[in-house]
């Protein structure tokens, strides 16, 4: 079974400043990553996505994020964030093989201060 | 671009009645998927369905949960006879044979039980 933690579930962040919101999971068998963003009433897009090779992924909206297979964690970061990145962000992921389901963290609500 | 789409966005019904959740997948996807996110929880796996099929299901889908494929293009959730603890947003989400991690997920049904 996987499990994942997403440790801040607020963080409050000035425009233009950057910011990591952190992921760490555990499974027994390896997995895919996934960080999802949840706009205000509206549904869960994909941002990213580590499914092998370097261990840094670029996603949409200038997102990326760096999967660490020591410490078990997928951190996503921003140099500068906008208004417009105010939303609700989950780390999920899913075993390579066998079931699809994916497994999510709590969420971490972002909240960009002008 | 093409999107996951569900109806109705909010449904209100009371204590044992009868739900339908309705969910138009993308149109060349073949896995689809139930999630459900009670307020302030983590997104939860409900179901997985493929070739006219449940693939895999959480424990949360017990006996008063059924899914259904009527046509071509709906993927339906029925709850039987609803409790106060169904009180949730409910996702749908579907993937293609390529790629069954990537998930494509609706903008959510909220279901409010009186």
């Amino acid at each position: 079974a996987q499990s994942v933690t997403q440790l801040d579930s607020q963080v409050p962040v000035f425009e233009e400043a950057p910011v990591e919101l952190r992921c760490n999971y555990s499974s027994s068998v390896s997995v895919y990553l996934f960080w999802y963003v949840q706009y205000p009433n509206q549904g869960l897009q994909l941002l990213l996505k580590y499914l092998s090779g370097s261990t840094l992924v670029k996603g949409i909206n200038g997102f990326e994020a760096e999967f660490n297979k020591s410490q078990t964690s997928f951190h996503l970061r921003k140099p500068s964030v906008h208004i417009s990145d105010t939303a609700e962000y989950f780390c999920a992921v899913t075993p390579y093989f066998g079931n699809e389901k994916l497994t999510f963290g709590t969420g971490t609500r972002l909240t960009i201060i002008p | 671009e093409p999107e996951v789409t569900q109806t109705p966005s909010h449904q209100v019904t009371q204590m044992g009645q009868e739900v339908i959740l309705r969910c138009v997948p993308i149109s060349n996807h073949l896995y689809f998927y139930w999630y459900r996110q009670i307020l302030g929880q983590k997104v939860e796996f409900l179901v997985s369905f493929y070739n006219n099929e449940i693939s895999e299901k959480s424990e949360i889908f017990d006996d008063q949960f059924s899914v259904e494929r009527p046509d071509g293009s709906n993927f339906t959730l029925k709850i039987r006879s609803t409790k106060l603890e169904d009180s949730a947003m409910y996702f749908c989400a579907s993937s293609n044979y390529r790629a069954t991690y990537e998930q494509y997920f609706g903008p959510g049904t909220r279901l409010t039980v009186t």
